[in-house]
């Protein structure tokens, strides 16, 4: 089973305009991450964000946690076509040296 | 620094046959770890390996198994495959495992006929 779900499962924007992606996970964790992953590729690690933060900025990616709610949003401004991805949160949780990944979030971004 | 690779990445295999799938982490790296990924599972943990040890198994049966050898390269073995084995298979290192991002290889795409 996953840890978390994500929301929505997919988006289309407009090239240009933000788009926002939010994440939910069951149980308490140390870190939450982002990953992008373009037409059944490797994953890429876009951005970390400890159980002590609130939000993170990264180039034209914006994360916030919310441990009281268990969840966390990814915010992609400006979008571009090349932002055209799936897009997954991954947390751990203690000494358990594994990732446990979300559904997913398929971003379409429309020239 | 070269990434990290997987090989074969693609792989087509039939029912009750057995497969090797090899991971090359980055250098320096000593933590690798494993994922299945699958349409209608997502991305699963598999195993993950620390200095040949290995310190986690996700929830698959025992006909998958994982080894890492003395220069951090890993291989995964999945015996007697059946058709829902048929998946992306992700390797991923890391400098130390959980705590910190992980990178990740092109997969391995295996397809059970």
């Amino acid at each position: 089973s996953q840890q978390g779900e994500e929301d929505p499962q997919a988006l289309s924007i407009q090239e240009g305009e933000n788009a926002t992606m939010n994440c939910s996970y069951k149980t308490s964790i140390n870190n939450l991450q982002w990953y992008r992953q373009n037409s059944g590729r490797g994953l890429v690690h876009l951005i970390l964000i400890r159980s002590n933060e609130r939000e993170k900025h990264s180039g034209r990616l914006r994360v916030t946690l919310d441990t009281s709610k268990k969840s966390s949003s990814l915010l992609i401004t400006a979008s571009r076509a090349a932002d055209t991805a799936s897009y997954f949160c991954a947390t751990d949780a203690g000494n358990d040296y594994k990732l446990s990944f979300g559904a997913g979030t398929t971003v379409t971004v429309r020239a | 620094k070269a990434g990290v690779t997987q090989t074969p990445r693609y792989l087509i295999k039939t029912r009750g046959q057995q497969v090797t799938l090899s991971c090359s982490p980055i250098s320096g790296h000593r933590s690798v770890s494993w994922y299945q990924q699958t349409p209608g599972q997502g991305l699963q943990f598999l195993f993950e390996y620390f200095s040949e040890t290995q310190r986690n198994k996700g929830n698959f049966p025992g006909r998958f198994s994982g080894r890492q050898f003395s220069n951090s390269r890993s291989e995964m073995n999945v015996s007697t495959l059946e058709l829902g084995d048929s998946a992306l298979y992700l390797c991923a290192s890391s400098s130390s495992g959980g705590f910190y991002e992980q990178y990740f290889g092109p997969g391995t795409r295996l397809t059970v006929t």
